[in-house]
């Protein structure tokens, strides 16, 4: 069975700064995809990144950016030029096949 | 709609109640999932949906727990005879064409049951 770890319950950033959250995996397979979403506290999932796990080249949305690091089966985010807005709950998710597995979350909370 | 839609957004009930909570996933979207949040953890799959025929249901915690979807759009998550231990956020998620691995994964506002 595949597993999802965030090894980090809360993080805390000041606004403009960078943070990294964490994020590590198991599996067995060759071909998934990985996922942050967030959280914020409306409840709604918003789909930050995802990253194909046969592409070697990190994805990047925008401020958001990944370091895969397949072999290590690591899956972080950052976070760059953190804003008031960013702050939420972040998920880190897998996928092969069907469903999603996702981690236990990351809170984030972005200080002024 | 332009996105996933659940109803109710809340919902109280009393311990041994039967509660339905419904699911509208974005137009055109073939695949749809169920997702348990408990206080505090992340998101546990429940049930999956192709079409109105669903190939997994291995999350359902046990068989107070049912789920259809009718016209490959509308699904219904019922919970018989409520427990303590189900109160929870109920996410709902979409994906396009095949839900293969690839697909993306939206998902809706989610409905918190509270069970008294």
């Amino acid at each position: 069975a595949q597993t999802v770890t965030q090894s980090q319950p809360e993080m805390s950033v000041q606004e403009a700064e960078t943070v990294t959250l964490s994020c590590t995996y198991d599996t067995s397979e060759s071909d998934y995809y990985l996922f942050w979403y967030k959280q914020p506290p409306s409840r709604q999932m918003i789909l930050v990144i995802r990253q194909e796990a046969y592409k070697q080249q990190n994805a990047t949305e925008n401020r958001f950016s990944v370091n895969f690091q397949k072999a290590a089966k690591s899956f972080s985010l950052k976070i760059s030029d953190s804003q008031l807005g960013d702050a939420a709950m972040y998920f880190c998710a897998y996928r092969s096949r069907d469903k999603l597995t996702f981690g236990t979350g990351t809170r984030l909370a972005v200080r002024p | 709609g332009a996105g996933v839609s659940q109803s109710p957004s809340n919902k109280v009930t009393e311990k041994g109640k039967d509660v339905e909570l419904r699911c509208d996933p974005i137009s055109g979207h073939t695949a749809l999932y169920w997702y348990r949040q408990s206080l505090g953890q992340g998101l546990e799959f429940l049930i999956y949906f192709q079409g109105n025929s669903a190939p997994d249901k291995s999350g359902l915690p046990s068989d107070r727990f049912s789920a259809e979807r009718t016209g490959g759009s509308v699904s219904t998550l019922t919970i018989q005879r409520t427990q303590q231990e189900d109160s929870a956020v109920y996410l709902c998620a979409s994906s396009p064409a095949s839900g293969g691995y690839e697909d993306t994964q939206y998902f809706g506002p989610g409905t918190r049951l509270t069970v008294l």
